[in-house]
C-alpha cells in the first residue's frame, strides 16, 4: 500500500520561500502524477499543482507565478517550493497521488503538514 | 475559475437516515466531479469520481449522480463512521476547485 509523508519547516517568514518534500513509500513514484493541495480556514481546499514522474508539470493559474514542483525519482520523492509567501499561505499542505491514466483522481494522500507564515 | 457551491453547509442527521448533499458548478463540467470525505485532523478520502463511480473499497451506501452543473452525493443509510465533512471537486478545468464543504453531524 503506497504511503505519502510530507516534511519541511512548520514556520516560514513572510516574503521567504516555503519548501516541502513528500516521500513516497510502498510503491514506485514512476508512471504517476504527484500533486500538492493545501487547506486553510479562509480558502478551504485548494489544488496547487502536480508533476508527472517524467517531469511534466501543471499548476493552478492563481499560484503559477510562485510555484515550482520537482521530482526526484531516485529518492522516490517530490517537492514543492512556493515563493514570496504571505500570511495567506498559512495552511495544511497535503501531497497526493494521481494515476496517470483515466480520470483525474487524488487516490492516496499524505497526512498533511501545517505551515505557518509569520515573522 | 469554475466555482463549486455545495448545499447545505451543514446538516444534522441520525444513524440510518438517508442523506443528500448537493454540489453545483458555475459552468458545465460534464462528469468531471469527485467527492471526498474528511474527518477532523485527517486528509480527505476519495469516495466517488467521474460523478458516479465508486472508488475501490468505499461502501456501497455511498452513491453519486449528476452531470453538467448539478451533482448529488447520497448516503443511503448513515452510519456512525460517516459523520464527517464532504467536499466536491471539479477536475474539468485546471484550477480543480473544491466546494466549501458540507458538515454532516448528529
Amino acid at each position: 500500500q503506497v504511503q505519502l509523508q510530507e516534511s519541511g519547516p512548520g514556520l516560514v517568514k513572510p516574503s521567504e520561500t516555503l519548501s516541502l518534500t513528500c516521500n513516497v513509500s510502498g510503491g514506485s513514484i514512476s508512471n504517476y502524477y504527484w500533486s500538492w493541495i493545501r487547506q486553510s480556514p479562509g480558502k478551504g481546499l485548494e489544488w496547487i499543482g502536480y508533476i508527472h514522474s517524467s517531469g511534466n508539470t501543471k499548476y493552478n493559474p492563481s499560484l503559477k507565478s510562485r510555484v515550482t514542483i520537482s521530482v526526484d525519482t531516485s529518492m522516490n520523492q517530490f517537492s514543492l517550493k512556493l515563493s514570496s509567501v504571505t500570511a495567506a499561505d498559512t495552511a495544511v499542505y497535503y501531497c497526493a497521488r494521481v494515476p496517470s491514466r483515466g480520470w483525474l483522481v487524488f487516490d492516496h494522500w499524505g497526512q498533511g503538514t501545517l505551515v505557518t507564515v509569520s515573522s | 475559475d469554475i466555482q463549486m457551491t455545495q448545499s447545505p453547509s451543514s446538516l444534522s442527521a441520525s444513524v440510518g437516515d438517508r442523506v443528500t448533499i448537493s454540489c453545483r458548478a458555475s459552468q458545465s463540467i460534464s462528469s468531471y466531479l469527485n467527492w471526498f470525505q474528511q474527518k477532523p485532523g485527517k486528509a480527505p478520502k476519495l469516495l466517488i469520481y467521474a460523478a458516479s463511480t465508486l472508488q475501490s473499497g468505499v461502501p456501497s451506501r455511498f452513491s453519486g449522480s449528476g452531470s453538467e452543473t448539478d451533482f448529488t452525493l447520497t448516503i443511503s443509510s448513515l452510519q456512525p463512521e460517516d459523520f464527517a465533512t464532504y467536499y466536491c471537486q471539479q477536475t474539468y478545468s485546471p484550477s480543480y476547485t473544491f466546494g466549501q464543504g458540507t458538515k454532516v453531524e448528529i
